[in-house]
């Protein structure tokens, strides 16, 4: 079955940078698109960004534009969040997530048990 | 960029049928995604698409659209169906996409 595992999360001083990872397995992680969305403890989801199953299409919610790069390497079933400039509007859980569709962008479909980001001094 | 919108609350007495809405403009060009969350989990997908149920979801749960309306209908409601439920959708502005959520609707199973 699907499996996403993230990690890299932890406190961070604004302005500083952190790099999450995902590992996935139990699918064809090259066939697929994939998303971060993130969630503030106890408030609702937002979305982060995406990129497509070859990597040539990415696309970023505008609050983190400019700060945020999402890639993935094939080879290594790994997908990836840089995220540079941190505010503290970045605190949230970190969850990786398989698109539903084979190598089209549609919408979230399996989810990993998060990473805890927290931006504090 | 638009905005999906969710009921914060609804209700539903044990085995009866409810309906969750969210509304939106992008919802007349994109079907929407349903999301049921339980404390301390992360998120799970119960309909995508037209109204395509992942395995190992009950067929209780449907998904339905209407102009800039989507329903998600949990016919015959148990206790475990009790949760929070979002929707998401995908949007456009020029060449650029992006995803939205809604706020979230809390299910409560009386």
């Amino acid at each position: 079955q699907v499996q996403l595992v993230e990690s890299g999360g932890g406190v961070v001083q604004p302005g500083r940078s952190l790099r999450l990872s995902c590992a996935a397995s139990g699918f064809s992680f090259s066939r697929y698109g994939m998303h971060w969305v993130r969630q503030t403890p106890g408030k609702g989801l937002e979305w982060v960004a995406i990129i497509s199953y070859d990597g040539s299409e990415k696309y970023f919610a505008d609050s983190v534009t400019g700060r945020f790069t999402i890639s993935r390497d094939n080879s290594k079933n790994t997908l990836y969040l840089q995220m540079n400039s941190l505010r503290a509007e970045d605190t949230a859980l970190y969850y990786c997530v398989k698109d539903v569709a084979l190598r089209f962008l549609e919408s979230p479909g399996s989810w990993g048990q998060g990473t805890l980001v927290t931006v504090s001094s | 960029s638009s905005e999906l919108t969710q009921d914060p609350a609804v209700s539903v007495a044990l085995g009866q049928t409810v309906r969750i809405t969210c509304q939106g403009d992008s919802l007349r060009s994109h079907y929407a995604s349903w999301y049921q969350q339980k404390p301390g989990q992360a998120p799970v997908v119960v309909i995508y698409g037209k109204n395509n149920r992942p395995s190992g979801i009950p067929d209780r749960f449907s998904g339905s659209s209407s102009g800039n309306t989507a329903s998600l209908t949990i016919t015959g409601a148990q206790a475990e169906d009790e949760a929070d439920y979002y929707c998401n959708s995908r949007d456009s502005s020029g060449n650029h996409l992006y995803w939205l959520f809604g706020g979230g609707t809390k299910l409560t199973v009386l």
